[in-house]
């Protein structure tokens, strides 16, 4: 079964960079046919996807972080990797990660909450 | 984007009955749809693919419907421990988006 467990910072300053991690086991992000998708859920309960990665290295983002949002792989480790640029008070949220099978989340993470605060 | 309105927001029911859930999309996406229940404090769980599929696990109370714009949730005999948030999600295309999330109470 392929668990996923992210780890970070709870607490980001303002215009910090948020860097979160999500350690995947039971699997390999490696495997072809999936992506492994950062999802974040505001406090108001909506969810927002940010983007993914395949294990080609090849990612997709939301147009509306594109320009703020890196996602990485490192198939050594068995990670994915999330960098979220010039945090706001807006970006405070649970951060999932998620592996998906034609863009159907089917295993996610536990959720890491993140707070900007100064 | 491909918008995703759910209704209602909120309901509350009573253990055995059929309970029904709408996600009503911006445009045709075919039957991909994907339903979502998420639980206090813990991470989304798939219910449904592709508009009516069963994930591995999931009780048999649980039926997806629906193609093009509009897309149904049905929980067929409500039980206690079906309390919980549940979203419709669309895979049609990126960037993928959510419903806003129904919330299914017990009376």
């Amino acid at each position: 079964q392929v668990q996923l467990q992210e780890s970070g910072p709870g607490l980001v300053k303002p215009s910090q960079t948020l860097s979160l991690t999500c350690s995947v086991s039971g699997g390999s992000i490696s495997d072809g046919g999936y992506s492994w998708s950062w999802i974040r859920q505001h406090p108001g309960k909506d969810l927002e996807w940010i983007g993914y990665i395949f294990e080609s290295g090849n990612t997709y983002y939301n147009p509306s972080l594109k320009s703020r949002v890196t996602i990485s792989m490192d198939a050594s480790k068995n990670q994915l990797s999330l960098n979220l640029r010039s945090m706001t008070a807006a970006d405070t949220a649970v951060y999932y990660c998620a592996r998906s099978f034609k863009d159907v989340p089917d295993y996610w993470g536990q959720g890491s909450l993140v707070t900007v605060s100064s | 984007d491909i918008q995703m309105t759910q209704s209602p927001s909120s309901l509350s029911a009573s253990v055995g009955d059929r309970v029904t859930i709408t996600c009503r999309t911006s445009q045709s996406i075919y039957n991909y749809v994907n339903w979502f229940q998420q639980k206090s404090g813990k991470a989304p769980k798939l219910l449904i693919y592709s508009a009516s599929t069963l994930e591995t696990g999931v009780p048999s109370r649980f039926s997806g419907s629906g193609s093009g714009t509009d897309f149904t949730l049905t929980i067929s005999s409500l039980q206690p421990e079906d309390s919980a948030r549940y979203f419709c999600q669309q895979s049609y295309t990126t960037p993928l988006t959510f419903g806003g999330g129904t919330k299914v109470e017990i009376k």
